[in-house]
């Protein structure tokens, strides 16, 4: 299985801020790596596909580059809406997730 | 719009039975492959199952196979999880998800399995 190691698990930052989530993989997975933000009781919602395209719908704040084994979600000026919790997926095989980063509002 | 509602989770004893549901609507469900993926408590999230949209190929993750189902009933738009012998490390949030990007989840149900 590809491990995917996503950091931090816990980020506090202010409005505005641009905000940073890593996921590395444990080998090559090209571009196949999504990033999804999952609000408490909601259901995940795409954010990002194939490294850095922006699914249909999501603010431009949001933005996703890597390719190979790392790769980042940037959130370029935060917003009080983005409280959330936030994870990526690999889809270069059977699919494997990272562990999640909580984000909250300082 | 795209909607993906899961039902049929509750408590449960270890070693018994239970069958998930996902409807699918917003979209040609006959058209996707369907996932089933799960979150234990304080855990990361795991795949566990994938159907084709034909139900020519199901596959399964270690931890599940031989135990659970995946089927699909695509006149009624509804994707199946079947669960059988029961663990308690099977307690966990089961979503359902669509298509090769997993672009569209349902909001989950939960599982629980304890005496």
């Amino acid at each position: 299985d590809i491990q995917m190691t996503q950091s931090p698990s816990f980020l506090s930052a202010s409005v505005g801020d641009r905000v940073t989530i890593n996921c590395k993989a444990s080998q090559n997975i090209n571009r196949y790596l999504n990033w999804y933000q999952q609000k408490l009781g909601e259901a995940p919602k795409l954010l990002i596909y194939n490294a850095n395209s922006l699914q249909t719908g999501i603010p431009s704040r949001f933005s996703g580059s890597g390719s190979g084994t790392d790769f980042t979600l940037t959130i370029s000026s935060l917003q009080p809406e983005d409280v959330a919790t936030y994870f990526c997926l690999q889809h270069n095989s059977w699919p494997t997730f990272g562990s999640g980063t909580k984000l909250e509002i300082k | 719009e795209v909607q993906l509602v899961e039902s049929g989770g509750g408590l449960v004893q270890p070693g018994s039975s239970l069958k998930l549901s996902c409807v699918a609507s917003g979209f040609t469900f006959s058209s996707y492959n369907m996932h089933w993926i799960r979150q234990a408590p304080k855990k990361g999230l795991e795949w566990i199952a994938l159907i084709y949209y034909d139900s020519s190929n199901k596959y399964y993750a270690d931890s599940v196979k031989g135990r659970f189902t995946i089927s699909r009933d695509n006149s009624k738009n509804t994707l199946y999880l079947e669960m059988n012998s029961l663990r308690s490390e099977d307690t966990a949030m089961y979503y359902c998800a669509r298509g090769y990007y997993y672009r569209y989840w349902g909001q989950g149900v939960m599982v629980t399995v304890s005496s």
